[in-house]
């Protein structure tokens, strides 16, 4: 079947500029996650959803990254006033529910440039 | 001290050797760990995934978690060129994956 899906698949900004990532989830799973990867780090939690609501938004960096979930599918990861430091690949995995155990599934990222 | 420590290597192996990828963690409490399995410019491939202690085999791979010295190994049979990847180590206390920086392996023919 369909796996996670991600777009778009790079995405070259100039700072200071909002930008938007969209993750399309297995279909079926109840809970979606985003990481942030970084050069040389390891992956970072940003945020989790359980259905459409974010039981935990504590990995986000900072009040200019926000995050919504629509029909319990579609996510959508926003960057505003985009800076340097947010260039990474931003990768988002699902689970067919949130409850601890359960596997998570990855998209193939987006690569974001902050120039 | 991060919870999920792995040496990043880079790791270079001739084809058809054994490989021993390793991590270690700090919580005693955590009970499942992953691997996965990351190629260039592509997401995390989830390889294997055990629960507590033991080994666990799938094919060329087996996983092993030492819980008593909080230690997780993924080990590679005849290893083959298409081996050649960054393997992440994983646990998961909750829902949020705390992930090792990753070993880069790199299989030569």
């Amino acid at each position: 079947g369909a796996g996670v899906s991600q777009s778009p698949s790079n995405k070259v900004t100039e700072k200071g500029k909002d930008v938007e990532l969209r993750c399309d989830p297995i279909s079926g799973h109840t809970a979606l996650y985003w990481y942030r990867q970084r050069l040389g780090q390891g992956l970072e939690f940003l945020i989790y959803f359980q259905g459409n609501s974010a039981p935990d938004k504590s990995g986000l960096p900072s009040d200019r990254f926000s995050a919504e979930r629509t029909g319990e599918s579609v996510s959508t990861l926003t960057i505003q006033r985009t800076q340097q430091e947010d260039s990474a690949v931003y990768l988002c995995a699902s689970s067919l529910e949130g409850a601890s155990g359960s596997e998570q599934y990855f998209g193939p990222g987006t690569r974001l440039t902050v120039t | 001290q991060k919870e999920v420590e792995q040496d990043p290597g880079p790791l270079s192996v001739p084809e058809g050797a054994i490989v021993s990828l390793n991590c270690t963690y700090s919580n005693s409490a955590f009970q499942y760990f992953m691997w996965y399995r990351q190629y260039s410019r592509k997401g995390p491939e989830l390889l294997m995934y055990t629960y507590s202690s033991g080994n666990k085999e799938d094919g060329r791979f087996t996983a092993q978690v030492d819980k008593s010295s909080k230690y997780i190994s993924l080990f590679i049979r005849d290893s083959q060129p298409s081996d050649s990847a960054t393997y992440l180590c994983a646990t998961l206390p909750g829902y949020a994956l705390n992930f090792g920086k990753g070993t880069s392996l790199l299989v030569t023919p």
